[in-house]
């Protein structure tokens, strides 16, 4: 199973909300990744957790808040938003965040839920 | 100096044909090496991982140039499915680190 659940598929929030979105893996990987994704441009990179720690801030803002509970599930909480940080909102994990063995591309495959897609009024 | 250098297209391509992408990558440290597909609106899926050996699933070969920081990803006998951007995808492996994606070769097959 190479599934990534994310939930919910579309959000529509105010300036003054608090919302979360969620992700989920049971694929018994110990990384877990959000990135963006503005319309017609790559994903970038927000945050990486390894072994349920934050290892990387990619310098997002603090409206931008993630919590990782346990090795399976992955939240980004969302406070204060700007109508700028409309986008889609993709969670994705790996088996490991580090560098792997040479020549086994695998330990850093990353699979991909299918995305919160959301719009700030 | 961008990071992953990508053609964004797009290439319009007749069913049948061969088509190829080429992407290069500025970090010669960098561990990992991938194709991602992405249809419109849509994830990113994992297409292959990219060997310097060469490595071929079915219709798709991709190539790995560590001396020339250059990935390839070759498509043979295209089909009307194969539509969608191409993400040349590197994995720096400084530490623990996340993906670094090229912009994206928007293929177009037409019957």
């Amino acid at each position: 199973d190479t599934e990534v659940t994310q939930t919910p598929k579309h959000l529509v929030m105010g300036m003054t909300n608090k919302k979360s979105l969620k992700c989920e893996q049971h694929m018994g990987h110990r990384a877990m990744y959000w990135y963006k994704q503005k319309a017609k441009k790559p994903p970038e990179l927000m945050f990486v957790y390894s072994y349920e720690k934050l290892s990387i801030n990619e310098s997002v803002p603090s409206r931008f808040s993630p919590e990782c509970p346990n090795s399976s599930l992955l939240n980004l909480h969302l406070h204060a938003l700007q109508p700028e940080d409309s986008a889609l909102y993709l969670c994705a994990s790996s088996q490991d965040s580090r560098r792997g063995l040479a020549g086994k591309n695998s330990y850093n495959e990353q699979f991909f839920g299918p995305g919160t897609r959301l719009t700030v009024l | 100096r961008k990071e992953v250098e990508q053609d964004p297209g797009p290439f319009n391509v007749p069913e049948g044909a061969t088509v190829a992408f080429n992407c290069t990558y500025s970090n010669s440290a960098s561990q990992s090496f991938f194709w991602y597909r992405q249809d419109c609106r849509k994830e990113p899926k994992l297409l292959m991982s990219v060997y310097s050996s060469g490595n071929e699933d079915g219709r798709f070969t991709a190539q790995l140039n560590r001396a020339s920081q250059y990935i390839s990803l070759l498509i043979r006998d295209s089909k009307l499915s194969d539509s969608a951007t191409y993400l040349c995808v590197v994995f720096p492996g400084g530490g623990a680190d996340g993906l670094t994606f090229g912009k994206g070769t928007h293929l177009i097959i037409q019957p």
